[in-house]
Parts: structure tokens; sequence; C-alpha cells
């Protein structure tokens, strides 16, 4: 079984800092996914960044871009030029690679990121 | 982009009573559809996956007599809560993938559950 950590309960930033949210994650498997979700006070899920454990290259998106360190099952969300859009619950989710297609995600239990004007 | 559509938003039942939750892909064939569940302030557990046309697998600790689901088709899944008791009380969200590996994985809005 999969478990996935995120460390920091809660963060708070000013506006336009950079932040960086931790997640660890413990797994045997070898071909997996890593993904960081947003939720905001709406409860939609967002994808905010998806990295393939195959991929040595570091995903990025935009002001998004996380640090993956295989070796360590490690997975860190960082965020540029923080927006007060921003704000919301960070979940670190690992997927492992099924044959057949998706597979369920297992989530840490979140990071709440506030934003400060 | 892709959209799952989960109805209703939200609902309260009376204790005793069994509540349907349906999950939608409105532009997708999806093949398999998750459910999870979120109590408040907490994170999404998974509770089942389902495949169109077959049984769903439940995960361990979910009672799949408590949580009735069918995949009838493959824009269509529903959970049904069978006897709903105040703890059953909480966020249930539904995700869908076309099924192959690579394709991203498409979140409905949620619906929250109200047992009284």
């Amino acid at each position: 079984a999969q478990t996935v950590t995120q460390s920091q309960p809660e963060m708070s930033v000013q506006e336009a800092e950079t932040v960086t949210l931790s997640c660890t994650y413990d797994t045997s498997e070898n071909n997996y996914y890593l993904f960081w979700y947003k939720q905001p006070p709406s409860r939609q899920m967002i994808l905010v960044i998806r990295q393939e454990a195959y991929k040595q290259q570091n995903a990025t998106e935009n002001r998004f871009s996380v640090n993956f360190q295989k070796a360590a099952k490690s997975f860190s969300l960082k965020i540029s030029d923080s927006q007060l859009g921003d704000t919301a619950m960070y979940f670190c989710a690992f997927m492992k690679h099924r044959g057949g297609g998706a597979d369920g995600l297992t989530f840490g239990k979140g990071t709440h990121l506030i934003i400060q004007p | 982009g892709a959209v799952v559509s989960q109805h209703p938003s939200w609902v309260i039942c009376k204790s005793g009573t069994s509540v349907k939750i349906e999950c939608r892909s409105l532009d997708f064939q999806a093949t398999t559809m998750f459910w999870y569940r979120q109590f408040p302030k907490q994170s999404l557990m998974l509770m089942a996956t389902s495949n169109e046309g077959s049984k769903a697998t439940y995960e361990q600790g979910v009672e799949k007599d408590k949580f009735l689901i069918n995949h009838a088709s493959l824009t269509l899944s529903t959970l049904t809560v069978t006897s709903a008791h105040p703890e059953d009380s909480s966020f249930y969200i539904c995700s869908a993938s076309r099924g192959t590996l690579n394709s991203p994985l498409h979140f409905g809005n949620g619906t929250r559950l109200t047992v009284t």
C-alpha cells in the first residue's frame, strides 16, 4: 500500500512571495504518477501539476513547479509569485501505474495555504 | 475541456433512507470512475473503483452493501448510500477517466450528504 505524507497542515505567505509545499510518499512501486491538486472553498478538485515517475525532468506549469526526488521519495510543490487566488487546500496524490489505465489516487492530508494581501 | 457532472450538489435525508448520487461524464466516455469520501477538513479517501459493465472494486473497510455502485454506461456511475445513518454524512466526490494511462482524471463538484 502507498502512503502520502504532507507535514505542513497550514502555511501562510505574503502575496508575490514564493512558497514551497512538501510531500513525501512511500511505495514499493517503480512506475507511478504524482500529482498536486488544489481544492478551493468551492471544494472542486483542480489539477495543478502532474509528474511521471519515469521522467527525471521536473514538471512545470507556469508559476508552479515541482522538485521530484525519486530516491528520496519526495515531491514538493513550489509556487512562485503567489497570488490571492492561490489560497486553497493543496493535496499531494499518488497513483500507481496500472496496465489497464488510470488507478485510484492516494491523497496526503493536505496543506492549507493562505496568501496574505 | 472535459467535464464531469455530479448530482445532487447537496442532499439532506432522514436516517434509514437511501440516497443516490450520480456522476456523469458529459463529453467523453469514462471507462473507469472512482468514488471518494471527504470528511470535514480532511483528505479524500478512495472508496471504490467502478468499471463500466463490471462490478465495482471496493477499498478495504468500505461496506459494499452499504455503498452500492453501479456503472451501467460509459457516461454514468451511481453511488447509492443505503439505510443512511448520521455517520454517513460526508462529502462524496467522483472522478472519471477515459481509461488510458495518460488521460487526465476529471473530478465532479462533489455531493454534500447530511443524514439527520
